[in-house]
C-alpha cells in the first residue's frame, strides 16, 4: 500500500526566497506531523494536525515557518525569507490519530532543503 | 535543552553478538517511548516501543528495557545481523493531560554498525 509521500525530494533555494513543501499523508490517518531533521540530529517537530487544524505548533521555529492542511489529507509546509539555517531534511509523518493513546506515526522519506 | 539523549554517536558489533543502545531522558513527562531505525534516504521506520508502565518489551531479536527511576531505557538486538546496520533514534512522548500524544521528542540518534 502507499506510504506518506513527500514532494518535491530535494529543493535548492537562495537566501531570501520563499518555499513551499508537500507532505501526502497515508489515506485514513487524520494525524499529520512535521519535523526537522538537521546534520547530526534527531527529527525536531515541528507541527502536528488533527484532521484540518493545528493541534500543536509549538515547534515552529518563527513566524516564517507555517503549515496549512485545508481538507484534512495533503499538508503543506510553508517557509518565508528563508534562511541557511532553515537548511535540513523535513520529514512528515502521518498515523491514525493522535488521541488519548499513542498510535504509530509513519514517516516519509523527506524533502531535503538547501538554502544557499 | 536536549530532553532525549543519547550518548553514543555510534556503536560497531560483530554479527551474531549482542548490540545494546542506550537513551536517557529528563523530562518526567514521558510516558511512552519508542525506538526507530532509519536507512541513508529514507524515513524512519518504527522498530518496537514500551509504556511507562512496563519495564520490557521483547519482540523477536529485540527488546526495549526502561529504567523509569534512572530516567534510562535500552535496546538490545540480539543476535545482530548485517541488515541491522542503520541509524536508531529513541523518541519519547508525554499524553499531555490525556489528549494527545502526538509530539515525539527524539535523541540525536546511534549509527549501528554490525560486521559479517
Amino acid at each position: 500500500g502507499a506510504g506518506v509521500s513527500q514532494t518535491p525530494s530535494n529543493k535548492v533555494t537562495e537566501k531570501g526566497k520563499y518555499v513551499e513543501l508537500r507532505c501526502d499523508p497515508i489515506s485514513g490517518h487524520t494525524a499529520l506531523y512535521w519535523y526537522r531533521q538537521s546534520l547530526g540530529q534527531g527529527p525536531e517537530f515541528l507541527i502536528y494536525f488533527q484532521g484540518t487544524g493545528a493541534a500543536d505548533d509549538s515547534g515552529l521555529p518563527n513566524d516564517r515557518f507555517f503549515a496549512v492542511r485545508p481538507e484534512g489529507s495533503v499538508s503543506t509546509l510553508k517557509i518565508q525569507r528563508t534562511e541557511r539555517g532553515d537548511s535540513a531534511v523535513y520529514l512528515c509523518a502521518s498515523s491514525l490519530t493522535a488521541g488519548s493513546s499513542y498510535n504509530e506515526q509513519f514517516f516519509g522519506p523527506g524533502t531535503r532543503l538547501t538554502v544557499l | 535543552d536536549q530532553q532525549v539523549k543519547q550518548n553514543s554517536p555510534s556503536l560497531s558489533v560483530q554479527e551474531g553478538r549482542i548490540s545494546i543502545l542506550n537513551c536517557d531522558y529528563t523530562n518526567s513527562m514521558f510516558d511512552y517511548f519508542l525506538w526507530y531505525k532509519k536507512y541513508p534516504a529514507e524515513g524512519p521506520t518504527f522498530l518496537i516501543s514500551i509504556s511507562s508502565i512496563k519495564d520490557k518489551n521483547e519482540d523477536g531479536r529485540f527488546t526495549v528495557f526502561l529504567n523509569k527511576s534512572a530516567k534510562h531505557l535500552s535496546l538490545h538486538i540480539v543476535p545482530s545481523q548485517p541488515g541491522d546496520s542503520a541509524v536508531y533514534f529513541c523518541a519519547a512522548s508525554a499524553n499531555a493531560g490525556g489528549t494527545s500524544y502526538g509530539k515525539l521528542t527524539f535523541g540525536q540518534g546511534t549509527i549501528l554498525t554490525v560486521h559479517p
